[in-house]
This record gives C-alpha cells, sequence and structure tokens, in this order.
C-alpha cells in the first residue's frame, strides 16, 4: 500500500553512464515531482509534471529529462553521469486540496534513491 | 526569488527541556509546511499551516504561522530522544496555477540527548 515508490533505492555508477530511476504514486495525485537532496541535505525542486505537462523546469542541466508515460508515474532519466550527480534524489506527488479561502499542496515523497557516480 | 531561511541549523537539547525552531521566508506566503526527516529515510510530512495566526499541534511539537512577519515556528516541548531528525520549512506561493513546487529551507538538524 505504499503511497509514492521509487526504483532503485541504491545506484552506484561510473561517470558518463546513463541511469533512470523510477517513480510511481497510487494517491490518484495530479502532480508528481523530482527534487535533488545534496551532501549538506539541502533540498532543491528539479522538476514538475501536471497531467503529463512540464510546468515548471528549474535550471537543471539538460542531460537530465524527466519521462511521464501516465499520471501515476514519473521517471528520472539521466545522461552522461557526472561526479556532481551523487546526491539523493526524491520522488514527490500532490493534489490541490480547495476548501474555504485557502487552497493547500502537501507533497508526499517517495522513500529516495540515493545515487552515487565514482 | 522566494528564500527560505531557518535556525537554528544544528540544535542540541537535552531531554525534558523545550525549544523553538525558526523559519522566515522572503515573500508573501499562506502556506507553509513542516517536514521531518530521519537519517536515510524520506520526509514525513508533519503540519500544513494555512493562514496567518494559524497553529497546529502534534504530542510535543507546535507549529505557528505569522504570515505578517513572514515567520513560522516549530516548538519543542519537553524533547524526548525519538524527536531526533531533521527538519524542514516549505513554502508555496502559487496555489491559484494548481501546483507548484516546495521552497524548502536547509533545515534543523535536532539531536536530543539525556
Amino acid at each position: 500500500d505504499t503511497a509514492v515508490s521509487q526504483t532503485p533505492k541504491y545506484l552506484v555508477t561510473q561517470m558518463g553512464n546513463d541511469k533512470s530511476i523510477k517513480c510511481e504514486q497510487n494517491l490518484g495525485h495530479d502532480t508528481m515531482y523530482w527534487y535533488k537532496q545534496d551532501s549538506k541535505k539541502f533540498l532543491k525542486i528539479m522538476f514538475s509534471y501536471n497531467n503529463k505537462e512540464l510546468i515548471i523546469n528549474e535550471t537543471v542541466p539538460n542531460r537530465f529529462s524527466p519521462k511521464s508515460p501516465d499520471k501515476a508515474h514519473l521517471n528520472l532519466h539521466i545522461n552522461s553521469l557526472e561526479l556532481g550527480d551523487s546526491a539523493v534524489y526524491f520522488c514527490a506527488s500532490s493534489q490541490l486540496v480547495q476548501g474555504g479561502s485557502q487552497g493547500y499542496n502537501e507533497q508526499f515523497f517517495g522513500p529516495g534513491t540515493r545515487l552515487t557516480v565514482l | 526569488e522566494l528564500k527560505v531561511e531557518q535556525n537554528p541549523l544544528f540544535l542540541s537539547m537535552q531531554e525534558g527541556k523545550n525549544y523553538t525552531i525558526y523559519c522566515n521566508y522572503s515573500t508573501t506566503s499562506d502556506r507553509l509546511y513542516w517536514y521531518r526527516q530521519d537519517p536515510g529515510k524520506s520526509l514525513e510530512s508533519l503540519f500544513v499551516l494555512l493562514s496567518n495566526g494559524a497553529v497546529k499541534q502534534e504530542g510535543r511539537l507546535m507549529a505557528s504561522l505569522d504570515t505578517k512577519a513572514r515567520l513560522s515556528t516549530l516548538h519543542i516541548t519537553a524533547a524526548v530522544h525519538d524527536l531526533s531528525a531533521t527538519y524542514f520549512c516549505a513554502v508555496d506561493i502559487s496555489w491559484n496555477s494548481g501546483n507548484t513546487p516546495l521552497v524548502f529551507g536547509k533545515g534543523t538538524r535536532l539531536s536530543v540527548i539525556a
């Protein structure tokens, strides 16, 4: 009954390789995200997908490309891996909740994928 | 550009003591989120604060929001070892567009010692 799942949990690879990380959510949410957490634990948004359209793309190298085959999946593909790509990558999903004068956008996170580039 | 600042970044507290973590943000927002992260684990949602003056409590943790001061606090009462974790605040600013990413503070690493 996992809400947001990611595979693999650990990924160790050589520089220059291409790799993918998969993410699936069974919450029925409309939007999915990829965040990167660096060695100092700082979390930063990479991509956001809403209804299969990319709606926000931060200044991320174009070696990174999100792919969403359907609303429940957002995969992250990385080309030509570099040492600096080593980090923990978190997938998240959300559904805007509207009510009263305020809507909110609580995000639910996957378990993370620890990527190590050697 | 929205900036979210937390302090302190590191906090070592004795069991049974009280302390407050502060979260300041740079632009107008009525929605603030607190998350907890245990070492090597994912982020767990703790609180969603939606309006000025909002206060929420869960166990020994209480969060509040002052939108005029652009400040949220996370107060810890009578700390216990199980509260040791990293606590993040986060803000999103554009709910009218439907969905936006969160901008996170750098996190406060809390260590509760006997």
